[in-house]
Formats: structure tokens, sequence, C-alpha cells
């Protein structure tokens, strides 16, 4: 079945150290997302990117980074430059065309810092 | 930039239909309406979109105005396992690939 994965599903990490999460998608879709979402509240862009070796800045793109070396994969590193990273991590990914996009989601990462 | 506006929350009674409102008054004209809901911990499940025209899938029912500023996602007949966080998302700016999630309204089915 297609979908995304992302892993790992926990994390927890000490202050000051940086951690990647993992973004893979089997859905041949161009556009691929990161987001962020905090206890009762909606989800917040970090980084989006709609093609191979591009990416760019959502609005709470400080302290996070990004690459895009194959279309499949996405993975995001949160360094120890944000401040705050407890959070719940969500990767998408949509078509890139025009008209309807609908967002696909994977089922998350809860990182949780010491 | 558009936002949406939804109630913070709704209840709604097992195997009655759930209504639940957003406002998207500032929607450019080619803009989609998205519906997803999130189940605690989980990821946001898509639902259904919408342009102009009232949209039917297995899940649920779309209703938008005709001046686009409003739509009404239809749970026609909610179950326990409707109870979630319900999102109505639109992109903004139009034609971009940033997606404006507001804060949800939290629907409870009550048996």
């Amino acid at each position: 079945d297609g979908g995304i994965t992302q892993s790992p599903k926990y994390l927890f990490r000490k202050e000051g150290q940086n951690v990647t999460l993992s973004c893979e998608q089997n859905l041949n879709h161009d556009a691929m997302y990161w987001y962020r979402q905090d206890p009762g509240q909606g989800l917040r862009l970090i980084y989006y990117s709609q093609i191979v070796n591009d990416f760019q800045k959502g609005d709470i793109a400080e302290g996070y980074s990004v690459s895009r070396e194959k279309k499949e994969s996405f993975p995001l590193t949160v360094t120890s430059a944000q401040k705050n990273p407890t959070a719940f991590y969500l990767c998408a990914s949509s078509r890139a065309v025009s008209g309807a996009n609908v967002l696909t989601f994977g089922a998350g990462s809860r990182l949780t810092v010491l | 930039d558009a936002k949406t506006t939804q109630p913070t929350s709704m209840d709604c009674a097992e195997g009655r239909a759930a209504n639940l409102p957003c406002n998207h008054s500032t929607i450019s004209g080619n803009e989609y309406v998205y519906w997803y809901r999130q189940i605690h911990s989980q990821g946001p499940q898509y639902i259904i979109h919408g342009l102009k025209n009232n949209e039917t899938n297995e899940m649920a029912s779309l209703i938008i105005t005709e001046d686009r500023k409003s739509s009404t996602l239809i749970l026609p007949h909610a179950t326990l396992r409707d109870t979630a966080v319900y999102y109505c998302i639109v992109r903004s700016p139009p034609g971009t690939y940033k997606y404006i999630f507001g804060t949800g309204t939290r629907l409870k089915v009550l048996a």
C-alpha cells in the first residue's frame, strides 16, 4: 500500500543534541512538507519542498534544517538552536499540480527533550 | 493571507448528523476548501474538498455557500469513532504550497 512512513514514532533527546526525523513516501508525490503541532494547537509549517534538491522555509523554520536528495525522502533535523523542540512532528506529501492538491500525512513523530 | 474560523468544540449524539461550520471569507476565487480530521496523536486524515459545488463521498458531504465565504461539513450519521478534531483548511497565498491550519473544531460524539 502506498503511504508515508515516519520514524521514529517516539524520540527522546537531551538538550543540546541534534536529532533527525525520517520521512519516506512511496506515492510518487513531488511535494513534501514538515509541520509541527503543539498541544491543543493546529499545524504550523516548518519547511516544504516542491521538487528534488529544492526546499522553502515555512512559518517556523528557525532551528530546523531539511534536505531533499531523493523524491521519496525528506528528513528533518531538529538542531540544538531550536529553543523549544518538544512537539509532535508531521510529514505530508502531495502531487505538485494546479487545482485541488490533497495532502497525505504520515502518522507523526513525537519528540521530547529531557 | 486567507484564514479559516471554526467553533472550538461541538457535541453530537450518536446516530445524528454532525454539522461542522467553517468561515473562510477571504478565500481566493480558485482555491479549494479542504477538510481533514485528526484523532488524538495520529496524523490528519483527509475527508473531502470542494471549490464551488456541493460534494459528497463515502465519508461526508460538503456544502459551500454560493459566495464561497463559508462551508459546512456534514457527517450524516455520527458514530463514536467520529470523535476527533476537524480542520477546515485553505491554501494561502493562492497557488502556493502553504496550507493554513487553524485550531479546528473538537467534535465529541456522545453515546
